[in-house]
């Protein structure tokens, strides 16, 4: 059965360094990848999104990877700083053309002062 | 910016009674979704919807209906609320000019007494 895990509950980092979740997938051929933030009590907000033929996306300090063969999506943030404390979900959507989203668990990531 | 409402941010309904949860969109979107997020099991798509009066059910469709009558109007109805519905409710829309990220609203944290 299709299965999403992102590497660990719970991440925490020292601020300034930088910060690396996972999203590993299982019987998946997803034509694309996103990443979302998601406050407590808040609803996810998108991140990034990352095509099947694409390696690598940056955004400011933000940056993903997507290796199909591994089927794996990195997260990075540099320079972590406090305000990055939130838990981040990864997302795959579940076929070419399809708008259909499968969430992982997601990470909670903890940046300390 | 996309803006996406939920009628209630807290509702609290007993055992059997119907609950209507409402979500509107202001962006034209065609798609629209329904999830539920409970900790522990993330994200998971109740039921989805690609145009007017058009539906399709996502992994967990049992004991919930919806109804999309407006472009901008999506409704979740539990037909007959259990304390297993007990749960925060998100709802997304997505399909701004072809783009596949999710606008999530606030979330409604319902209990079922």
């Amino acid at each position: 059965s299709q299965k999403i895990e992102q590497n660990s509950e719970a991440l925490n980092i020292q601020e300034g360094k930088t910060a690396t979740l996972t999203c590993n997938y299982t019987n998946y051929s997803p034509a694309y990848l996103q990443w979302y933030r998601q406050d407590p009590g808040r609803g996810p907000v998108f991140l990034l999104l990352i095509r099947e033929n694409e390696k690598e996306k940056r955004k400011e300090r933000l940056k993903v990877t997507f290796d199909t063969t591994l089927k794996q999506s990195l997260f990075h943030i540099t320079a972590s700083q406090p305000a990055d404390s939130a838990t981040y979900l990864c997302a795959l959507g579940r076929g070419a053309g399809s708008y259909q989203l499968t969430f992982g668990k997601g990470t909670k990531l903890s940046v300390i002062p | 910016d996309v803006k996406v409402t939920q009628s209630s941010r807290y509702l609290v309904k007993r055992t059997g009674e119907k609950v209507f949860l409402e979500c509107v969109q202001d962006m034209d979107h065609e798609n629209m979704f329904w999830y539920r997020q409970d900790p522990g099991l993330g994200l998971r798509l109740i039921y989805f919807s690609y145009d007017v009066k058009m539906k399709e059910k996502g992994d967990i469709p049992e004991g919930y209906s919806v109804s999309r009558e407006k472009k901008e109007r999506f409704s979740l109805i539990l037909e007959s609320a259990s304390t297993n519905q007990t749960s925060m409710y998100l709802c997304a829309s997505s399909g701004e000019q072809g783009r596949y990220e999710q606008y999530f609203g606030p979330g409604t944290r319902l209990t079922v007494t």
